[in-house]
């Protein structure tokens, strides 16, 4: 399969600083990539879609100036929490398709923010 | 309004015995895709398998098998003589031919004792 690293695996921050979550495709070129947000015991939830060389398309409720997320190269996306508070602490997880995995989505690692 | 419903919040059972995992979906699309994947405590998502709405075909592999119904929209997950490692949360999604959005289901918590 298709492999999707994250970096960081994990970052605790304290509130008000911003944090850059990397995400890269290392093995096929990702034309769209995904950004996901998992609070404790719940479901993924989709923050935002970014298709390489466009401006992402936020889900509804989800702050675009609070989640910037830049999708620059085709093996390469970011997101930054900006200005970060507690209740920004979550596990964030991106996943990405295109070329030869334009079929499915591949996830990376995850990224466990902590926001003291 | 597509929709997946994992109705098992938590199951745990015995080591060795079965488990069935149940997902039902909504569509109206006659072009999707169903998957199912394993969640352990580690956080990292653990793809398990892909089925397209034109291959009602059951599939094991393994341990591990599907039962594909488009009758009932489901398509649940069996483990057969479960073991302790299969301990994780596991997620059913729904994604259609048009785009690449997943669909996901609340998840099942399954917990397998020794």
């Amino acid at each position: 399969g298709a492999v999707v690293s994250q970096h960081p695996s994990w970052v605790i921050c304290k509130s008000g600083t911003s944090v850059k979550i990397e995400c890269r495709s290392l093995d096929f070129q990702a034309t769209t990539m995904f950004w996901y947000r998992q609070f404790p015991k719940q479901s993924l939830m989709l923050m935002a879609t970014s298709n390489e060389g466009s401006k992402a398309t936020y889900e509804q409720g989800v702050e675009k100036d609070k989640f910037l997320i830049n999708h620059a190269s085709l093996t390469l996306s970011t997101l930054t929490v900006t200005s970060a508070h507690p209740e920004d602490s979550s596990f964030y997880i991106c996943s990405a398709s295109g070329g030869r995995a334009r079929n499915e989505q591949f996830f990376g690692p995850g990224t466990r923010l902590t926001v003291l | 309004a597509q929709k997946v419903t994992q109705a098992q919040t938590e199951i745990s059972v015995v080591e060795k015995e079965d488990v069935t995992l149940d997902c039902v979906y909504e569509t109206r699309d006659t072009t999707y895709y169903l998957f199912w994947y394993k969640q352990p405590p580690s956080g990292e998502l653990v793809f398990l398998i892909r089925r397209n709405s034109f291959d009602e075909q059951n599939e094991i592999s393994g341990r591990y098998s599907w039962n594909f119904q488009k009758s009932t929209s489901s398509f649940n997950f069996t483990i057969t003589a479960s073991q302790v490692v299969d301990s994780a949360v596991y997620f059913c999604a729904l994604r259609m031919d048009s785009n690449y959005q997943l669909i996901w289901g609340a998840g099942t918590k399954l917990i397998i004792k020794p």
